[in-house]
């Protein structure tokens, strides 16, 4: 079955860090982009960061730049986010996402999501 | 980064009624527009992807048109299912950023 799965959410105090993981299954993972977007409890979605197949290319928003840490290892078909220096607004249920690129435009989307896991910053 | 708005930010509609959404971007970003579809405590579903085009397995009832700044989603005919939050996205440019959301409710 082609999925992504994530883990590693949970409750952690400001300042603190947690690593997210995302692992793949169903599809050739190395092939693809891959992508973080979260959704604070009520909001909408936010992109958070984004790595190429072989890791070359990667993008953060600027409001996780220099404290989040996006990286994968295409062998065990996994994506990961270092999160580092958490705030109370860095609370919100992470999404990983297969992001599909057009092979002669530059059409891109995110078609495949998991489910999400819920990271809360809280003292 | 590119901002984009959307509106109605909430409707209500019933079954078998035509809904239609709008998705406006703060620049041009030609056709790189995406539509999703998110129900309470689910992941987004991939609906419409370059402003047209529909993804494999959804309904043919979306629809989704437009270019440049101005977008729609269409639902021609609305079924139960179809209840929940829709977002737009542009991919032109890196953030990729998402509409505010539209919800659709039953009226």
């Amino acid at each position: 079955e082609v999925q992504l799965v994530e883990s590693g959410g949970g409750l952690v105090k400001p300042g603190g860090s947690l690593r997210l993981s995302c692992a793949a299954s169903g599809f050739t993972f190395s092939s693809y982009s891959m992508n973080w977007v979260r959704q604070a409890p009520g909001k909408g979605l936010e992109w958070v960061s984004s790595i190429s197949s072989s890791s070359s290319y990667i993008y953060y928003a600027d409001s996780v730049k220099g404290r989040f840490t996006i990286s994968r290892d295409n062998a065990k078909n996994s994506l990961y986010l270092q999160m580092n220096s958490l705030r109370a607004e860095d609370t919100a249920v992470y999404y990983c996402a297969r992001e599909v690129r057009g092979s002669v435009t530059a059409i891109r989307y995110f078609d495949l999501w998991g489910r999400g896991t819920l990271v809360t910053v809280s003292s | 980064d590119i901002q984009m708005t959307q509106s109605p930010s909430s409707l209500s509609a019933s079954v078998g009624d035509r809904v239609t959404i709008t998705c406006r971007a703060s620049q041009s970003i030609s056709s790189y527009l995406n539509w999703y579809q998110q129900k309470p405590g689910k992941a987004p579903k991939l609906l419409i992807y370059a402003a047209s085009s529909l993804q494999s397995g959804v309904p043919s009832r979306f629809s989704g048109s437009g270019s440049g700044t101005d977008f729609t989603l269409t639902i021609s005919s609305l079924q139960p299912e179809d209840f929940a939050t829709y977002y737009c996205q542009q991919s032109y440019s890196t953030p990729v950023t998402f509409g505010p959301g539209t919800k659709v409710d039953i009226k």
